[in-house]
């Protein structure tokens, strides 16, 4: 079946450290992939997808790639801030789903001044 | 802004209870799902309902039921809560199939403790 799998956390960095947050998929059919963000005491938030192979997706400084060849779509970002602490989950989606996501287990980040 | 509403943040219930969770959603989406979140789990599929009065199981839907009479509303159902549903329940919406493009819209969440 469907399974995303993201690297285990938690991730604690100092402000403006490099961040990459590793996800990986099974390959059955063409999948859409998301990132998600939780922040502190509120639901989910999209913060990237990208639909196609080598689709780059970004937003707020973070950019996720569409790698069909190593079935990832890991999640980097240059400069990390205290702001971007939170809980980041990849997901995905594919075929005639109506709309259902499965996640991977989420991966909390904590940033430091 | 879609706004997908949950009607309670927080509650507490006695094991044996019969719970309701209601999930309002105000821009006439089609595809409603109740996903509940644990730590190193991540989210997972209870149920969801693709129109109103249709409901389909999703990847964990033992001691969970549904309902749907109108389209905006997505209740969930804990016919006798036990404490293993403790959890962090969290409704969506989405008007259509995600790789058509569309997006996923979240509720803030319901933290539900069963004693």
């Amino acid at each position: 079946g469907n399974s995303v799998t993201q690297m285990e956390g938690p991730v604690t960095l100092s402000e403006e450290a490099f961040l990459t947050i590793n996800c990986t998929y099974t390959a059955t059919g063409y999948p859409s992939l998301f990132w998600y963000v939780q922040y502190p005491g509120e639901g989910l938030q999209l913060l990237l997808k990208a639909t196609k192979a080598d689709d780059k997706g970004s937003n707020k400084g973070f950019e996720a790639t569409y790698r069909k060849e190593t079935t990832s779509f890991h999640l980097e970002k240059g400069s990390v801030q205290v702001s971007d602490s939170a809980v980041y989950f990849c997901a995905r989606a594919g075929g005639t789903s109506y709309g259902k996501l499965t996640f991977g287990q989420g991966t909390i980040l904590t940033v430091h001044p | 802004d879609v706004k997908v509403t949950q009607s309670s943040r927080y509650l507490v219930k006695r094991t044996g209870e019969k719970v309701f969770l209601e999930c309002v959603q105000d821009m006439d989406h089609e595809n409603m799902f109740w996903y509940r979140q644990d730590p190193g789990l991540g989210l997972r599929l209870i149920y969801f309902s693709y129109d109103v009065k249709m409901k389909e199981k999703g990847d964990i839907p033992e001691g969970y039921s549904v309902s749907r009479e109108k389209k905006e509303r997505f209740s969930l159902i804990l016919e006798s809560a036990s404490t293993n549903q403790t959890s962090m329940y969290l409704c969506a919406s989405t008007p259509g199939d995600l790789p058509a493009g569309n997006t996923i819209y979240f509720g803030e969440g319901s933290w539900l403790t069963v004693v």
